[in-house]
């Protein structure tokens, strides 16, 4: 079924500890973007990629990255994980940017101790 | 303030209810919008999609934007526990998407 895998499920991490969450789309979409979504907060945005070989900053990029070295995929590292990073993380797709529909993978859910 | 307010709920109602719920938005130039279900533990799937103002129904969902009022809506008619959701209200405008924060919906049977 084609569509968005990320990995993991889920994660519980040291404080500290270096994470990569992987995210692998199916579809050639050439945007995609990684959100997080914590209650009362709704989705927010971390970094986006409009195209293989670019990236952004979104809504709450600081201490995450990015990078997009083939159209497939979009990891999104944790270079020094701290609590405040606890959440549940999305990746998504879209064919155009800022266009048509937002695909979703199930999400990763990171608890940092 | 966010792009976009939504009212968060939760909202409670029983089965065979018209359900309305509403967003808010603050830049006019919004062009797409769309509303999206989330079950618990899962992903945002697009429930409905529209591009500029008016209605759009597809079975027992309407989606309405009033762009006049910067106003969106869904309705949902003769609701059922399998619409037991969180809605997400999004808008997008050039390069990016911009999200409500949901609102938490149960059908009691």
């Amino acid at each position: 079924i084609a569509g968005i895998t990320q990995a993991p499920t889920s994660q519980i991490l040291a404080a500290g500890r270096r994470m990569t969450l992987r995210c692998t789309q199916d579809m050639r979409h050439n945007a995609m973007y990684w959100y997080r979504q914590d209650l009362g907060l709704g989705l927010r945005l971390i970094h986006y990629s409009n195209t293989a070989g670019t990236t952004g900053k979104g809504e709450v990029p600081d201490g995450y990255s990015v990078s997009r070295a083939n159209t497939d995929d979009f990891p999104l590292t944790l270079a020094s994980a701290v609590p405040s990073q606890t959440s549940v993380y999305f990746c998504a797709s879209s064919g155009l940017a800022g266009q048509g529909e937002l695909f979703f993978g199930e999400g990763s859910r990171l608890t940092v101790l | 303030q966010k792009e976009v307010e939504q009212d968060p709920g939760p909202l409670s109602v029983p089965e065979g209810a018209i359900v309305s719920l509403n967003c808010t938005y603050s830049n006019s130039a919004f062009q797409y919008f769309m509303w999206y279900r989330q079950y618990s533990r899962k992903g945002p799937e697009l429930l409905m999609y529209t591009y500029s103002s008016g209605n759009k129904e597809d079975g027992r969902f309407t989606a309405q934007v009033d762009k006049s009022s910067k106003y969106i809506s869904l309705f949902i008619r003769d609701s059922q526990p399998s619409d037991s959701a969180t809605y997400l209200c999004a808008q997008s405008m050039g390069n990016q998407f911009y999200f409500g924060t949901g609102t938490s919906l149960t059908v009691i049977p």
